[in-house]
């Protein structure tokens, strides 16, 4: 069965540093998601992406944040420089169609910013 | 963001039974409803979801049902497996472009034989 596969499983990095998180959405998906999870929290939607550009984004997802599709296959998150705060589980998800019914997630990369 | 809530942290129920599992929202512009399923380490893995133009969608052991008027939507689970045993997250869309999902703080659910 297809799967969104996210690399790494889990990811410390000093606070301040950049971080890039990885992500290969299904292959027939069109349309890519980044969620985060705060332990503890709700998951929190972060940005949409559609035909190589941002079609939503929230009040989380602000200049420290980029998303980047580079090729064909990954898309990526990036956080220019790392808060203790921005310590989460990162969920990518895609789907096939408009609107986010159905979509898959990934397994998701733990962040630790120490 | 309290546009949906999830008022039971937790659910204990005997293998089975029925779990029922109950979503509140207060934005009548949500079109469509979602529930996941989350198991430890591991992403969010859609169950079953329902347009608001409906009031039920059945799918083997899931059913979910929405009563719009009173902005609450459920998920039935029966009979329930200790397989079953993850938390569980109802989320929104509101209508229109690449919305995004809004998600309720979850329901842990515990199945035992």
């Amino acid at each position: 069965e297809p799967e969104v596969t996210q690399t790494p499983s889990h990811q410390v990095t000093q606070m301040g540093q950049e971080v890039i998180l990885r992500c290969v959405p299904i292959s027939n998906h069109l349309y890519f998601y980044w969620y985060r999870q705060i332990l503890g929290q709700k998951v929190e939607f972060l940005v949409s992406f559609y035909n190589n550009e941002i079609s939503e984004k929230s009040e989380i997802f602000d200049d420290q944040f980029s998303v980047e599709r580079p090729d064909g296959s990954n898309f990526t998150l990036k956080i220019r420089s790392t808060k203790l705060e921005d310590s989460a589980m990162y969920f990518c998800a895609s789907s096939e169609r408009q609107g986010q019914t159905e979509a898959f997630f990934g397994q998701g990369t733990r962040l630790t910013v120490v | 963001d309290q546009q949906v809530k999830q008022n039971s942290p937790s659910l204990s129920v005997q293998e089975g039974r029925i779990s029922i599992l109950n979503c509140d929202y207060t934005n009548s512009m949500f079109d469509y409803f979602l529930w996941y399923k989350k198991y430890p380490a591991e992403g969010p893995t859609f169950l079953i979801s329902i347009s608001s133009i409906k009031d039920k969608n059945e799918d083997g052991r899931f059913t979910v049902f929405l009563n719009k008027s009173a902005k609450h939507l459920s998920l039935h689970i029966v009979p329930s497996q200790p397989g079953d045993s993850a938390v569980y997250f109802c989320a929104a869309r509101g209508s229109g472009g690449y919305n995004k999902l809004i998600f309720g703080a979850g329901t842990r659910l515990a199945v035992h034989p």
